[in-house]
């Protein structure tokens, strides 16, 4: 059962343009949430976060909105560059007992073309 | 900045071989994890540590075992290699705010 979900495989935008990567989840426990970002041969590095308690969460080009209520949650690139290709993953903890073990989504291919 | 060290990038082995994979991390984090990624399937939890000499399964154990002797070192063991563990395995560390990842081991089994 998957408890993370990124319906998406691929995505492909131009440069310049925004990039909207989705995520749902189905565990209510879920109370924390992120983004992780991963190149070929590297491991995944940390992108941005939210916790249940906001609906924003912006840096930079990077901005992740929560919706709790639909348990989903997006990554907004803009402006998108050719760098931002990559696959990115979403990921979610249940901040009580957990140890702090994510979840992961199966992640998204983000293309950026010049 | 948390240095988390996987001691090979790429390793090619047997089919019926003992593989370790070695993990070793800078910033006396309790909790160390084991991931392997597989295209179209992500990264799936093989086991975790939690302390020295505290290990749980994670969703995927099987022909996995761990062992964690010192709080920095987190090792990954394939009893005996099969060709459907070629994967991409990565190791991470976890402070408050999520995972810091290790370059992963890219483990091919002939």
């Amino acid at each position: 059962d998957q408890q993370v979900k990124q319906n998406s495989p691929s995505l492909s935008v131009q440069e310049g343009r925004i990039s909207i990567l989705n995520c749902d989840y189905t565990n209510s426990m879920f109370d924390y949430f992120l983004w992780y970002k991963k190149y070929p041969a590297e491991g995944p590095t940390f992108l941005i976060s939210i916790s249940s308690i906001k609906d924003k969460n912006e840096d930079g080009r990077f901005t992740v909105f929560l919706n709790k209520s639909a348990k989903h949650l997006s990554l907004h690139i803009v402006p998108s560059q050719p760098g931002d290709s990559a696959v990115y993953f979403c990921a979610a903890r249940a901040d009580s007992g957990s140890n702090y073990k994510l979840t992961f989504g199966k992640g998204t291919l983000l293309t950026v073309n010049p | 900045d948390v240095k988390v060290t996987q001691s090979s990038r790429y390793l090619v082995k047997r089919t019926g071989e003992k593989v370790f994979l070695e993990c070793v991390q800078d910033m006396d984090h309790e909790n160390m994890f084991w991931y392997r990624q597989d295209p179209g399937l992500g990264l799936r939890l093989i086991y975790f540590s939690y302390d020295v000499k505290m290990k749980e399964k994670g969703d995927i154990p099987e022909g996995y075992s761990v062992s964690r002797e010192k709080k920095e070192r987190f090792s990954l063991i394939l009893e005996s290699a099969s060709t459907n563990q070629t994967s991409m395995y990565l190791c991470a560390t976890s402070p408050r705010d999520g995972y810091t990842f290790g370059s992963g081991t890219r483990l091919t089994v002939v």
